[in-house]
C-alpha cells in the first residue's frame, strides 16, 4: 500500500530554533499534500494544502511566514517552523494523496514538536 | 459547505461485543466517504472508503462502514471487538464535484475496549 515517512519523529530543541519537518511519499507520487497540527485533545487542524510545484495554500489563522511550506518534487514536502516558541509544541502530522480525487489522505506517523 | 460530524467523544464498549462508531455528513454533491484510525503518537491509518457501489464497505481489520444516503450517514461497525481496536477514529468526507483536494475530518471519537 502507499506508504508516507515524515521524519523526524520527535524533536526536542530550544526556543528561537527553526525546525524543519519533511514528508516523503515512497511508493507514488503525490500531486497534494497536507499539512496537519494536531491538539492534546484530539481534533486535526488543517494548516495548508500544498501541490507540487506551487505555493502552499494556507488555511486562515495560520501564518504562512511561520510555517513554510515547500513542495518542490511530487515525492517530497517540508514544513519549517521558523524561530518556534514554546506555544508551537505540537504533534504534527503530513499526509499526501494522488491524483485521483477517489483516493485516501495517505498519513505519515507524525513528528512531535517539544519547545523549550 | 463541507462537513463532518463525529457526535461522541468517546465510545466504551466490552471485548466481544459488537462497536459502532458514528458519523454523518453534509455535502452539496455526493460523496467520498473514508474512516481513518489513529493509535498513540502515530498518524492516521487509513481503514476503508465508500465511493460507489454497495452500500457496506469492509475494509481492514474486521471493520465495516454503512453508507446511508437518506440519513446523511456512514457510520463504522465491527461485529466484536478486540482490546486491540482501542484508538482514535476519523471520519472524513470529500465531495465528488470539488475539484480541489480538501477532505473534511470528523473531530474523532476515542474508543475503550474493555476486557
Amino acid at each position: 500500500g502507499a506508504v508516507v515517512s515524515q521524519h523526524p519523529s520527535r524533536v526536542i530543541c530550544k526556543s528561537g530554533t527553526s525546525v524543519k519537518i519533511e514528508c516523503r511519499s515512497l511508493d507514488f507520487q503525490a500531486t497534494t499534500m497536507f499539512w496537519y497540527r494536531q491538539f492534546p485533545k484530539k481534533s486535526l487542524m488543517l494548516m495548508a494544502t500544498s501541490n507540487e510545484g506551487s505555493k502552499a495554500t494556507y488555511e486562515q489563522g495560520v501564518e504562512k511566514d511561520k510555517f513554510l511550506i515547500n513542495h518542490a518534487s511530487l515525492t517530497l514536502s517540508t514544513l519549517t517552523v521558523t524561530s518556534a516558541h514554546p506555544e508551537d509544541s505540537s504533534f504534527y502530522i503530513c499526509s499526501a494523496t494522488g491524483g485521483y480525487s477517489n483516493q485516501p489522505q495517505h498519513f505519515g506517523d507524525g513528528t512531535r514538536l517539544s519547545i523549550l | 459547505a463541507q462537513s463532518v460530524a463525529q457526535p461522541e467523544d468517546q465510545v466504551n464498549v466490552a471485548e466481544g461485543n459488537p462497536l459502532t462508531v458514528k458519523c454523518t455528513y453534509s455535502v452539496s454533491g455526493n460523496p467520498y466517504l473514508f474512516w481513518y484510525v489513529q493509535y498513540p503518537n502515530r498518524g492516521l491509518q487509513f481503514l476503508l472508503k465508500y465511493i460507489t457501489g454497495d452500500n457496506l464497505v469492509k475494509g481492514s481489520y474486521g471493520f465495516e462502514a454503512e453508507f446511508n444516503k437518506s440519513q446523511t450517514s456512514f457510520h463504522l461497525k465491527k461485529p466484536s471487538a478486540l482490546v486491540s481496536d482501542s484508538a482514535l477514529y476519523f471520519c472524513a468526507v470529500r465531495e465528488i464535484a470539488n475539484t480541489g483536494n480538501q477532505f473534511y475530518f470528523g473531530t474523532g471519537t476515542s474508543l475503550t475496549v474493555i476486557p
